[in-house]
């Protein structure tokens, strides 16, 4: 099966500082979606990006599908952005198929 | 405009008991996903529904579980003679139909004492 894998695995910011998180997916991918679990443990969608770049506030991403890769950006890190982040593809014949998971990247924003 | 909804939020059974967990998807969707996150790792799949069938289950256990999506009402997710190491958040998904984005429930959290 597809392996999908997040570095770095740990990240501690100082806020206001920018970051870049990367997810490397070893297979083509029909669908890739970015997620924030934040320390209570909901999930948030933060972006479907199957390709190409999307922004939302601070935050932007971009997927390079040929080249198997996502990056998530945060600029201007805040306390609230801790937790962590997780890169989910779903690939094979269909796109509504099950997301499989990278092992995530925790972030710590410091004060 | 309801997200996805699961009950109940936090459950707590004893070895052997049964747990049912329940998901309701967003209006209008009818793709349901159940995933798993053990302590301090990260979701894996288990199931995935749509109304009256199951299309996907490679993910689920082959014992004491089961899940279900009746034409009304919630998809419910059940595991019987519950062990320690069913201990985990239980997620529900579901899908949008026009972006084939998937969208998160809180999460049940079960312990199993």
């Amino acid at each position: 099966g597809i392996q999908v894998e997040q570095s770095p695995p740990d990240l501690i910011l100082q806020e206001g500082a920018n970051s870049t998180l990367r997810c490397n997916f070893s297979d083509s991918v029909n669908n890739l979606q970015w997620f924030h679990q934040n320390p209570w443990g909901q999930l948030i969608n933060l972006f479907y990006i199957p390709s190409g770049t999307k922004q939302n506030g601070r935050l932007s991403a971009t997927t390079v599908a040929t080249e198997r890769y996502s990056l998530l950006y945060i600029s201007s890190s805040q306390t609230t952005d801790s937790g962590v982040y997780f890169c989910a593809v779903v690939y094979g014949s269909s796109n509504t198929g099950k997301l499989i998971f990278g092992q995530g990247t925790t972030l710590q924003v410091k004060p | 405009n309801a997200g996805v909804m699961q009950n109940p939020r936090h459950l707590v059974r004893r070895r052997g008991q049964e747990a049912r967990l329940r998901c309701s998807p967003m209006k209008g969707h009818s793709h349901v996903y159940w995933y798993r996150q053990l302590p301090e790792e990260g979701l894996k799949f288990m199931v995935y529904l749509q109304k009256e069938n199951i299309i996907d289950e490679s993910g689920m256990p082959k014992e004491r579980f089961s899940a279900e999506f009746p034409k009304e009402g919630p998809s419910i997710l059940r595991i019987q003679q519950v062990v320690r190491g069913d201990s985990a958040a239980y997620f529900c998904a579901s899908l949008s139909g026009t972006s084939h984005e998937q969208y998160f429930g809180p999460g049940t959290r079960l312990t199993v004492t």
